[in-house]
């Protein structure tokens, strides 16, 4: 399975963006690249996805690099309800290596300061 | 509304004791999947089953089992067996996993805190 690697944490001012980077480096072809956000004492939350392009939605946006080796989660305003643990994880779209398998590393801590 | 119930919220249990941990979806997922999460940690797969009837180990089975009897149902036990059981246990659902499904949403529970006394 695919890896990925984040920062354990990262701090952010209120009202400011954040870029959260997320590293791929053995990232298959037909890997999406998925985000999701948990805050604590709670289930994960899906955050954005994409495959090759970058992607915009009401939450974030995602940016993929070129290579597709990296990608970076970008919080356009960060607010306190953000401060949370992001996971970037990949899923493969063909199952070439299909496990079923969720890969979820350690996350990034994102504290964000008023 | 669709999504998935867990339950119980907070559980204890004495040593030597098995507990069950439900899980029910009712957004006509076929994947299912366990995971365990240690405070400050982030989440490792127990078990996953893509298909009624059918499941797989993932990471970190030993002291677990689990059933896939109905597609709404996915109940995690935690055996004797487990000797550090203590952790807060996640159950997350997707479409099945092949082609374009890869795209689409894991949708999770809100976990249940297990705690050993």
């Amino acid at each position: 399975d695919a890896k990925t690697t984040q920062p354990n944490s990262m701090e952010s001012n209120e009202e400011e963006p954040v870029h959260l980077p997320c590293n791929h480096s053995t990232i298959s072809g037909t890997d999406y690249i998925h985000w999701y956000r948990q805050l604590p004492s709670q289930g994960p939350e899906y955050v954005i996805h994409g495959l090759t392009s970058n992607v915009n939605n009401r939450m974030a946006s995602l940016a993929i690099a070129e290579d597709r080796k990296s990608s970076t989660l970008i919080l356009h305003r960060a607010t306190l309800r953000d401060a949370a643990v992001y996971y970037c994880i990949l899923r493969d779209v063909l199952g070439s290596s299909n496990t079923g398998k969720l890969i979820f590393g350690q996350g990034t801590t994102l504290q964000v300061k008023p | 509304d669709g999504g998935i119930t867990q339950s119980p919220k907070y559980l204890f249990r004495k040593e030597g004791q098995n507990v069950t941990l439900s899980c029910e979806q009712n957004l006509n997922h076929d994947a299912m999947y366990w995971y365990r999460q240690d405070p400050g940690q982030g989440l490792r797969l127990i078990y996953y089953s893509q298909i009624v009837n059918d499941f797989q180990k993932g990471d970190i089975a030993e002291g677990y089992s689990v059933s896939r009897e109905k597609k709404e149902s996915f109940p995690l036990t935690v055996t004797s067996a487990q000797k550090n059981p203590t952790a807060f246990y996640l159950c997350a659902s997707s479409i099945v996993f092949s082609g374009r499904s890869a795209g689409n949403t894991i949708y999770f529970g809100e976990g249940s805190w297990l705690t050993v006394v």
